[in-house]
């Protein structure tokens, strides 16, 4: 079983519609989660962070996070062509190290 | 500007001739890693920092050196490349390590071809 999975993707939804990404996570130690875009040959730029159950709203971005049952998503409401990228979910866990790893990510393509 | 340095952004070389990716924050981070990226296997860890002359190995070591001399540099060095460590590669770095939710910031990449 990977650390942090994805569905590979691609996912498309038409353009103003909500999407909707999920993640799932192995290491019930995990302490803090993250979420990623990466345009093409681009590097990753953060999005949002959460660390605690429930949902966290930034702007058309919400994260929500459920850790009895190893799951973080994220939501992407009134979807622009601009969003269309691949979104890494990203999981740390507690540590000197505190290693973040990153699920293989979602590609997302929003239609006109 | 807060930010990921790397060079070169790209890179084709030939099997066996050693190379170096430099790397170089200036947000005065303790923390630094280098990562690659192959489609379908995501971001790996390579070698991760916790700070000056402390390295230690990520998922992903083999045929790979780092050192951290100063704060800032963390280069890597391919010693005798081969055409698998093709791939597309990452810095990274962070502050204060024990703080879990704090942001990592990715240099540009760099795209290696080894022929």
């Amino acid at each position: 079983q990977k650390e942090v999975e994805q569905n590979s993707g691609p996912l498309s939804v038409p353009e103003g519609a909500i999407a909707s990404l999920n993640c799932t996570y192995s290491d019930r130690g995990s302490q803090s989660f993250f979420w990623y875009r990466q345009y093409s040959g681009k590097s990753p730029e953060l999005i949002m962070f959460i660390y605690s159950n429930g949902d966290k709203e930034d702007g058309r971005f919400t994260a929500q996070l459920n850790k009895a049952s190893q799951y973080v998503s994220l939501l992407i409401r009134d979807s622009q062509p601009s969003d269309s990228a691949t979104y890494l979910c990203a999981v740390r866990n507690t540590g000197t190290a505190s290693k973040l790893t990153f699920g293989t990510g979602t590609r997302l393509q929003v239609t006109l | 500007e807060a930010q990921v340095t790397q060079n070169p952004r790209y890179l084709i070389t030939v099997t066996g001739k050693k190379l170096t990716v430099t790397c170089s924050q200036n947000m005065n981070h303790e923390y630094m890693s280098w990562y690659r990226q192959d489609p379908g296997l995501g971001l790996r860890q390579i070698y991760y920092s916790m700070n000056v002359e402390v390295t230690d190995k990520g998922d992903v070591p083999e045929g790979y050196k780092v050192s951290r001399k100063e704060k800032r540099n963390f280069p890597l060095i391919l010693e005798s490349p081969s055409p698998n460590q093709t791939s597309l590669y990452f810095c990274a770095s962070r502050p204060t390590p024990g703080l879990s939710y704090n942001e990592q910031f990715f240099g540009p990449g760099t795209r290696l071809t080894v022929l």
